[in-house]
């Protein structure tokens, strides 16, 4: 059964950082795209950050963009975002989430995890 | 950036009614447009892909049709597990857009 799962959130400081983890198993990362989405407590969702399976086609949103940074580790198969300059409005789930790209290449993000807290405030 | 709206915000319906959700684009996804479900303190639940194929494992209920800018949600039949709150998401391009979410709330 395909899994995926977060970790790395917590509580930190304006201006902090935090590296957020995404483990995954019975599938290989690096044969899919994969993406951040986030949601602001009590609020809808926005995407974060997404990198193509080859890690040639990386985008940010651009509210976060130079601020965090989307990358891979095929060996440890796993997602990783580290996001620096933390602003109180940030603070949100952060879900890492897989795209699954069909034969007629349409895309659908079909696999989430349940998500990991980060909490910037002073 | 393409905006995503959805209408309405909320609604109140009950149990066997049949709901209809929109989804209205700024420009044209073509068919690059997907619908999730969430539950509260739950991950979003992919639904329908492309516009309108029913994602393995959900319930035939569930329907989807539209293309271009305008698209549409339906459940024919509401159930008690179908209260929540339902997302449209353009991947037509980045940023690719959610709309803002439609709680299905119950009478």
């Amino acid at each position: 059964e395909v899994q995926v799962a977060e970790s790395g959130g917590g509580l930190v400081k304006p201006g902090g950082s935090l590296r957020l983890s995404c483990e995954v198993s019975e599938f290989t990362v690096s044969s899919y795209s994969m993406n951040w989405v986030r949601q602001a407590p009590g609020k809808g969702l926005e995407w974060v950050s997404s990198i193509s399976s080859r890690g040639d086609n990386i985008f940010y949103a651009d509210s976060v963009k130079g601020r965090f940074t989307i990358s891979r580790d095929n060996a440890k198969n796993s997602l990783y975002l580290q996001m620096n300059s933390l602003r109180v409005e940030d603070t949100a789930v952060y879900y890492c989430a897989r795209d699954f790209l069909d034969a007629t290449m349409v895309t659908r993000t079909d696999y989430w995890g349940q998500g990991t807290l980060v909490t910037v405030s002073s | 950036d393409i905006q995503m709206t959805q209408s309405p915000p909320s609604l109140s319906a009950s149990v066997g009614d049949r709901v209809t959700i929109t989804c209205r684009a700024s420009q044209s996804v073509h068919k690059y447009l997907n619908w999730y479900q969430q539950k509260p303190g739950r991950a979003p639940n992919l639904l329908i892909f492309a516009a309108s194929n029913l994602q393995s494992g959900v319930p035939s209920r569930f329907s989807a049709s539209g293309s271009g800018t305008d698209f549409t949600l339906t459940i024919s039949s509401l159930q008690p597990e179908d209260f929540a709150t339902y997302y449209c998401q353009q991947t037509y391009t980045t940023p690719r857009t959610f709309g803002q979410g439609t709680k299905v709330e119950i009478k």
